[in-house]
């Protein structure tokens, strides 16, 4: 089946500066790729996603880029903010059995 | 909107005891998922209903776990004789079409810990 791999497991940045959070994905067959943020304590919520028809998908501050050769995603967050402090996970589906599968998380860290 | 609801938030047992998790996902949604969530395993799925119908169930241990959709408004999560190992964060979740075609909307959460 699918393994989503997250290669960052931890990442600290300075306010104002942009994060960058690195996906890979290994069913060719994947089409849909999420990402959620969970803050300290609470459950996941979606934050933005990115569909295989496209290459680059912008939402304010958040920017998802998806290479599909080389079976690779990644979140931008840029002009971070504290209140982005939170784990962030990535995740992909494939369009023939609904099931999404994410990847072990990464816990941002903005630094005022 | 309320969102999707689980309960009971916080729940401890004796290890060999049942637990039952409850989860009623947002109105109108077609899909249900159950997740657990832990710090070595982090997020594991473990089952999924479309229209009350199991439709992948490959991620449940097979002997104590069951998980049950009996009308669009709610689906249950049964753990038989408990052990420490399943303490956890069981996590529910509803969407509109299914997993690859809209976004998840997860609730609060089921605390389970086993003693």
């Amino acid at each position: 089946g699918e393994k989503v791999e997250q290669h960052e497991s931890t990442l600290s940045v300075r306010e104002g500066d942009s994060a960058v959070i690195n996906c890979t994905y290994t069913d060719t067959a994947s089409s849909y790729f999420p990402w959620y943020k969970q803050e300290a304590g609470k459950s996941l919520h979606f934050v933005i996603d990115i569909r295989s028809n496209v290459d680059r998908k912008q939402s304010q501050r958040l920017i998802v880029l998806l290479d599909k050769k080389a079976k690779r995603f990644s979140l931008h967050i840029t002009a971070t903010q504290p209140e982005d402090s939170a784990i962030y996970f990535c995740a992909a589906s494939a369009n023939s059995n609904n099931r999404i599968f994410f990847g072990d998380g990464t816990q941002l860290v903005v630094k005022p | 909107n309320a969102g999707v609801i689980q309960t009971p938030r916080h729940k401890v047992t004796g290890k060999g005891q049942e637990a039952t998790l409850w989860c009623e996902p947002i109105s109108g949604h077609s899909a249900v998922f159950w997740y657990r969530q832990t710090i070595v395993q982090g997020l594991e799925f473990l089952t999924y209903f479309r229209n009350q119908a199991p439709i992948d169930d490959s991620g449940m241990p097979k002997e104590r776990f069951s998980a049950q959709m009996p009308n669009q408004s709610h689906s249950t999560l049964k753990i038989q004789s408990t052990q420490p190992q399943d303490s956890a964060v069981y996590l529910c979740a509803s969407s509109l079409d299914g997993g690859d075609t809209g976004q998840l909307y997860f609730g609060e959460g089921s605390k389970l810990t086993v003693l």
